[in-house]
């Protein structure tokens, strides 16, 4: 059972472009959570979806950032127009269905991607 | 809502002493707690995790942690230090089925030959 991927591991932007970075959760798995990690900081939470629903984005930034987890697919965290403050490492976690018996709340990480913005 | 402090975010020990990385937790609900590790560059790995039952939990490579209700803390303990454990450790918690997780902010492990 292969874990949970993220693609590309490395990414780099220039001010202004688009970042889009990919997350397949582990099989089975029907909720997705990414957090961002910037340097000398802890993870902070960002998003939690489930198939095609956003059901806490409270930590998202109000502007430029979005999330989708569509029917079919990986998970997408989408960063329009990239500024140097973008700059982090961003991990996708995924977890089994609630009430599921694997399901003590716990969150398997990826390898997370690592945006570099010029 | 949950949170959690890390006191330290720096620890350094010598090789064979004892590891003490503390976590004090806040939640409404009783609380689900974690530590993972995070190696340079890579991701996190899940040390161990409490969930109900025996307060004492036992996780990998040696590490263990207690949860202290009384103290609301969760702190995550090895007898003896090994060059290899050097790494980040994060604390983490969730409440109900469903809650996102909220980690705290890290603490690195330094551990001198």
């Amino acid at each position: 059972n292969a874990g949970v991927m993220q693609n590309p591991r490395h990414l780099v932007r220039r001010r202004g472009q688009e970042a889009r970075l990919r997350c397949s959760p582990m099989k089975g798995h029907s909720h997705v959570y990414w957090y961002r990690q910037l340097p000398e900081e802890g993870l902070k939470f960002m998003v939690y979806l489930q198939k095609e629903n956003i059901i806490d984005e409270s930590g998202m930034p109000k502007e430029r950032f979005s999330a989708e987890f569509p029917k079919e697919g990986p998970s997408i965290l989408r960063i329009q127009q990239v500024v140097r403050g973008d700059s982090a490492a961003y991990f996708c976690a995924s977890s089994p269905p609630l009430f599921s018996e694997s399901s003590y709340n716990e969150q398997f990480f990826g390898p997370g991607t690592r945006l570099t913005v010029l | 809502a949950q949170s959690v402090t890390q006191l330290g975010s720096h620890v350094s020990v010598s090789e064979g002493a004892l590891v003490l990385l503390r976590c004090n937790y806040s939640s409404s609900v009783p609380p689900y707690l974690f530590w993972y590790v995070q190696y340079p560059n890579q991701g996190l790995q899940l040390l161990l995790k409490y969930t109900t039952g025996a307060t004492l939990v036992k996780g990998i490579n040696g590490f263990e942690a207690e949860f202290k209700k009384s103290e609301t803390s969760f702190h995550l303990t090895k007898p003896s230090a090994h060059m290899s454990d050097a790494a980040e450790y994060f604390c983490a918690v969730r409440g109900r089925i469903g809650d996102d997780m909220r980690f705290g902010a890290g603490t690195r492990l330094t551990v001198k030959p």
